[in-house]
């Protein structure tokens, strides 16, 4: 069955470091991957869009990796600030191209 | 508005009640999702209308759950004698593009967190 996996344990760095996330997928042959944010009692906002054709994509201070021969994508948040802090979800399009959201990551940035 | 924007934002039910939640998407959206979203886990999928055709309904996890969006604009879901596991927050989403495979990201509001008693 598919399955999108992302670490259900929370991240904790110190401010500054950079900060990497995973999300590993099986029996899903996306066209892309989403990144999304989410905050306590808040929904999910769009980060990042990576299509298979694309290694690497950036936006600021966020980057994100694509390999979809391991079928994982890594998101990494460099020089973190402790506003950096909130769950971060993957997203990969599933049946009739549906978003398939993962658990998502914690991530706890300490000043 | 400028985003999606739901109500109610709180809801407490009594088991065996009925409920409806609202969700008003961006002006001009044509695409509307539906997801469950348990405590620590990620949306779970429950409905998609493009307009205000469904289009999919597949992710309702029974015939107590129904949504509607009768004018394409806002839309309503529904759930039928409440038990306590609907208990969870409901997000809507709402997406430009009517075709999914351009996919558009998504924009959700906030959500309507569920309690039933």
């Amino acid at each position: 069955s598919q399955k999108i996996e992302q670490n259900s344990e929370a991240l904790n760095i110190q401010e500054g470091k950079t900060a990497t996330l995973t999300c590993n997928y099986t029996n899903y042959s996306p066209a892309y991957l989403q990144w999304y944010r989410q905050d306590p009692g808040r929904g999910p906002v769009f980060l990042l869009l990576i299509r298979e054709n694309e290694k690497e994509k950036r936006k600021e201070r966020l980057k994100v990796t694509f390999d979809t021969t391991l079928k994982q994508s890594l998101f990494h948040i460099t020089a973190s600030q402790p506003a950096d802090s909130a769950t971060y979800l993957c997203a990969l399009p599933g049946g009739s191209y549906i978003p398939t959201f993962g658990r998502g990551t914690s991530l706890i940035v300490h000043p | 508005g400028a985003g999606v924007s739901q109500s109610p934002r709180y809801k407490v039910a009594k088991r065996g009640q009925d409920v409806a939640l609202r969700c008003d998407p961006i002006s001009g959206h044509v695409s509307l999702f539906w997801y469950q979203q348990a405590l620590g886990q990620g949306p779970e999928f429950l409905t998609y209308f493009q307009n205000e055709a469904q289009l999919d309904k597949s992710g309702l996890p029974s015939d107590r759950f129904f949504a509607e969006r009768p004018e394409g604009s806002v839309s309503t879901l529904k759930i039928q004698r409440t038990q306590q596991e609907d208990s969870a927050v409901y997000l809507c989403a709402s997406s430009l593009s009517r075709r999914l495979t351009r996919n558009q990201p998504q924009h959700f509001g906030d959500g309507t967190r569920l309690s039933i008693l």
